[in-house]
């Protein structure tokens, strides 16, 4: 698929509210993911949104999602050390016989105390 | 329930071998993707299977396939390795692979070509 972009870092102090922000590329997408990857290990599933939906609040996760300029946010209120990671945005790309996701490149979260 | 497991974690080969990576999806799950992530291309689809058979590929050389047996769990197979092959290889699964699914990550299992 296309691109799907993100910007590639961002570092915030604890306490502080992080906003990620992702813009991507297919209209017709059912979900929008959020995924964060800590070193060495895989994909962990953050929170999603429907696409006819605007907001979704998930504890300390916000999404928020602009169809029309396909913008997609993530918001991390209160923001830990520990959530210091790699954010993924993905859209599902539809093909004839089935779906796969399509990812940005990451941006990096760096928490500092 | 446990989730999606990958063997082995860490593989190291010498190019022109070949590789078969294992992944077993979470209890009743029948959809499982593969993904290579590269620090340079980042995330890429390779390919999903579902009841055994390949619903969907990526864009990826002929030397990628994959397998799924009748108990859900899947093989990918990359034969003459390469040196740019080398990335963290990561599958997928989800109940029916469908558009309203979402999809599980394993650990991954991490390739290194010399």
């Amino acid at each position: 698929g296309e691109d799907v972009e993100q910007s590639l870092f961002l570092s915030v102090r604890e306490g502080d509210s992080s906003v990620i922000n992702c813009t991507y590329t297919d209209s017709s997408s059912t979900y929008l993911y959020w995924y964060k990857q800590e070193p060495g290990a895989g994909l962990q599933l953050l929170t999603y949104i429907f696409s006819n939906m605007d907001m979704k609040q998930d504890q300390r996760l916000t999404v928020l999602l602009n169809k029309k300029d396909k913008h997609l946010s993530l918001r991390i209120a209160d923001t830990q050390t520990g959530d210091s990671a790699i954010y993924f945005c993905a859209e599902s790309w539809n093909s004839n016989s089935g779906y796969a996701l399509n990812f940005g490149k990451g941006t990096s979260l760096l928490v500092t105390p | 329930k446990a989730g999606v497991t990958q063997t082995p974690r860490y593989l190291i080969k010498t190019r022109g071998q070949q590789v078969t990576l294992s992944c077993s999806p979470i209890s009743g799950h029948r959809s499982v993707s593969w993904y290579q992530q590269t620090p340079g291309q980042g995330l890429q689809f390779l390919f999903e299977y579902f009841s055994e058979t390949q619903r969907n590929k990526g864009n990826f050389p002929g030397r990628f396939s994959g397998r799924q047996f009748s108990n859900s769990r899947s093989e990918m197979n990359v034969s003459t390795l390469e040196l740019g092959d080398s990335a963290l290889y990561l599958c997928a699964s989800s109940p029916t692979g469908g558009s309203t699914d979402t999809q599980y990550f394993g650990p991954g299992t991490r390739l290194t070509v010399l």
